[in-house]
């Protein structure tokens, strides 16, 4: 099993949106609805921000959005602000109860 | 909210046993609602998924760790447990113990940080 694919870097500036990709396979993204996404600070743990694709977790702004089409999942953060800052993970089921992650992606606010 | 607090040492040697525990405070581990799991991040790298195990007495784990890999669950110290054998300097991370709805970790500890090294 190899893990999902993400780009190691995306920016945009305060206010801007921005969206993080997340790409798998016929056998994880694109066969189940159980894409994540977490957010992580440096030296802190990470924080779920979205569930099933596209649910969001009590507390979690509504700026913070995701999606699903086909093997790709994506996670879009409209009007950027400063304390989005961190790095993004997505993370999948993959059948036979095992679970992957993506590789992360730093989000930069300009 | 749950809380969840790694314990274990910090420093592994090479070919020896890692043993974490994670303590569960505010909720019962037993709860029906709840898996639990164990994620693992290598040093300025990504996560990885180690393995999990629920109530219903379903334990999975990533296949690359599974022949070194035992997680269990003490409902009696509302805690769950990680053993990795063998270990090398590949092990070395932050290791990660969580609370997991459907396929989500919803509550995570803080983490701890585990060096392999003589």
């Amino acid at each position: 099993q190899s893990a999902l694919t993400q780009p190691p870097s995306a920016s945009g500036s305060p206010g801007q949106s921005v969206t993080i990709s997340c790409t798998g396979s016929s056998s994880d993204v694109g066969a189940y609805s159980y894409v994540s996404w977490y957010q992580q600070h440096p030296g802190k743990a990470p924080k779920l921000m979205i569930y099933e694709v596209s649910k969001r977790p009590s507390g979690v702004p509504d700026r913070f959005s995701g999606s699903k089409s086909g093997n790709t999942a994506s996670l879009t953060v409209s009007g950027l602000q400063a304390e989005d800052e961190a790095d993004y993970f997505c993370s999948s089921y993959a059948g036979s109860n095992n679970l992957l992650f993506g590789g992360g992606t730093k989000l930069t606010v300009l | 909210q749950l809380q969840l607090q790694e314990s274990g040492p910090g420093l592994v040697k090479p070919s020896e046993t890692l043993s974490l525990t994670c303590t569960v405070s505010s909720g019962s581990i037993s709860s029906s609602s709840y898996c639990w799991g164990w994620i693992r991040q290598p040093p300025e790298r990504g996560l990885e998924w180690i393995g999990s195990v629920c109530n219903s007495g379903s334990i999975s784990y990533t296949p690359s760790l599974k022949s070194r890999l035992t997680i269990s669950v003490d409902v009696s110290k509302n805690q769950f447990s990680l053993n990795l054998n063998s270990v090398t300097a590949a092990d070395t991370a932050v290791y990660y113990c969580a609370s997991r709805k459907w396929y989500s970790f919803d509550n995570w500890g803080q983490g701890t940080l585990v060096t392999v090294s003589s």
